[in-house]
């Protein structure tokens, strides 16, 4: 069974940093477009960024809330892939998902991130 | 801003048929926006149930179908179940961004 598993969320300060990860098993990360989604409490979707493949140059697009503060990246070998937050705010507080591209259809079970002082 | 817009509330008896439907402030959606609805249940993670306006994934009941429909897209429910009642979210593709609608709240009455 495909399972993306999401890791690294906690309690950080305004401003803070965090890194997020997504493993993925029984599934090839390589061959995909990933993305992540994060929900705010008692909110709902909302898409924060994509990754292509390397193949397709590993272009990366973001939402305009995130733009320049959020990084996707990927380590194929690793099966993973990862979530740079720079620069956080309360805002970003939310239970941040993994996803594969739409036709794949896998989602993860998330991490949650809180942005508090 | 672009804005995708959903019914906030709809409510079917059992057995009965419903449709949802996703629109866009840019005007009408069409396959090139590539339609896709997850549904979510309270407490858990969403599960994706159609992508491309109206492909299944081999977990998706046959129930369910998707279509665009007057200018919108639809995810159409037929011979509702309890078990159905959940949030519903489509989400479109606008070139290199997504954006996700706000949601539609299906009560199984």
């Amino acid at each position: 069974e495909v399972q993306l598993v999401e890791s690294g969320g906690g309690l950080v300060k305004p401003g803070g940093s965090l890194r997020l990860s997504c493993a993925a098993s029984e599934f090839t990360l390589s061959n995909a477009w990933m993305n992540w989604v994060r929900q705010a409490p008692g909110k709902g979707l909302e898409w924060v960024g994509r990754i292509k493949t390397k193949t397709e140059g590993g272009t990366t697009d973001y939402a305009a809330p995130v733009k320049g503060r959020f990084t996707i990246s990927r380590d194929d070998s690793k099966n993973t892939l990862f979530l740079q937050m720079n620069s956080l705010k309360t805002e970003d507080t939310a239970v941040y998902y993994c996803t594969t591209g739409a036709y794949e259809g896998v989602w993860g079970k998330g991490t949650t991130v809180t942005v508090s002082s | 801003q672009t804005v995708v817009t959903q019914e906030p509330s709809l409510t079917v008896s059992p057995g009965g048929t419903v449709t949802l439907t996703c629109a866009s402030s840019t005007g009408a959606v069409t396959s090139g926006y590539y339609p896709n609805w997850h549904q979510q249940k309270p407490g858990q993670a969403p599960r994706a149930l159609i992508y491309s306006t109206s492909n299944k994934y081999s977990w998706t009941p046959a129930r369910f179908s998707g279509s665009l429909l007057g200018g919108k897209a639809a995810l159409t429910l037929s011979g509702v179940q309890p078990e159905d009642e959940a949030e519903y979210y489509c989400l479109l593709y606008y070139g290199g961004a997504q954006v996700f609608g706000g949601g539609t709240k299906l009560t199984v009455l």
